[in-house]
């Protein structure tokens, strides 16, 4: 049992460059989600997927995409990289949206875009 | 709008001795809940703990409790005879209503633990 999983752990990447970030769960959770942590500040989120099929935007959704691809995977699209992109990119996953709604977290992706 | 607040930055503390962090939150959400992540040097986020606005007992888990006044709006999170490997930036976070269950992020507050 792996919980949630992420791809890759580091990435570096010129401005204007796309890539896409990979999180997998096996928890057979229902909403994923997809957090940015930068120094100094708590996680805010990015986008989220309250259950397979949909997406939703969250805090700071400008730059990305998502595509919540069946239960298990949700991806995170930068299409055109800008430097205030540097960060490390938290995926999570919870079982609904009944309380508690405790998050489990992937060991996060740290992409610096030069 | 719904707020998390750690006004501790840093804080140090002796092996075996317990330490409070403090949180505080707003929400004008009657139904809500609060948690506890611990982030280590190695970078993973690691839950604590958790209380429900409506639960009645303070939370606990092992040497983690939640000391959670309501009307003060408080969370505090106390750890009972600190250890090494407690050295870590802990977050309080609510689940707010805004996003499904996504959850709203304090600053955190670092904490070292001394021999």
């Amino acid at each position: 049992n792996a919980g949630v999983t992420q791809t890759p752990k580091f990435q570096v990447l010129k401005t204007g460059q796309s890539m896409t970030l990979q999180c997998a769960q096996d928890m057979n959770h229902n909403s994923m989600y997809w957090y940015r942590q930068d120094p100094g500040m708590g996680l805010r989120l990015i986008y989220y997927s309250a259950s397979e099929g949909t997406t939703d935007k969250g805090e700071v959704p400008n730059g990305y995409n998502v595509s919540r691809l069946n239960k298990r995977e949700f991806s995170l699209r930068l299409e055109s990289a800008a430097p205030s992109q540097t960060s490390v990119y938290f995926c999570a996953s919870s079982q609904g949206t009944a309380p508690p709604g405790t998050q489990y977290f992937g060991p996060g992706t740290r992409l610096t875009v030069l | 709008a719904q707020k998390i607040t750690q006004t501790q930055p840093g804080m140090f503390v002796q092996e075996k001795e317990a330490v409070t962090l403090d949180c505080t939150y707003d929400t004008s959400d009657p139904s809500y809940g609060l948690f506890w992540y611990k982030q280590p040097s190695s970078g993973e986020m690691i839950f604590l703990i958790y209380q429900g606005s409506y639960d009645q007992q303070n939370a606990t888990e092992g040497r983690y409790s939640l000391n959670f006044q309501k009307a003060r709006k408080s969370a505090n999170l106390v750890i009972s005879a600190s250890q090494l490997g407690d050295s870590a930036m802990y977050f309080c976070a609510m689940r707010g209503n805004q996003a499904g269950t996504a959850l709203i992020f304090g600053k955190g507050t670092t904490l070292s633990v001394s021999s």
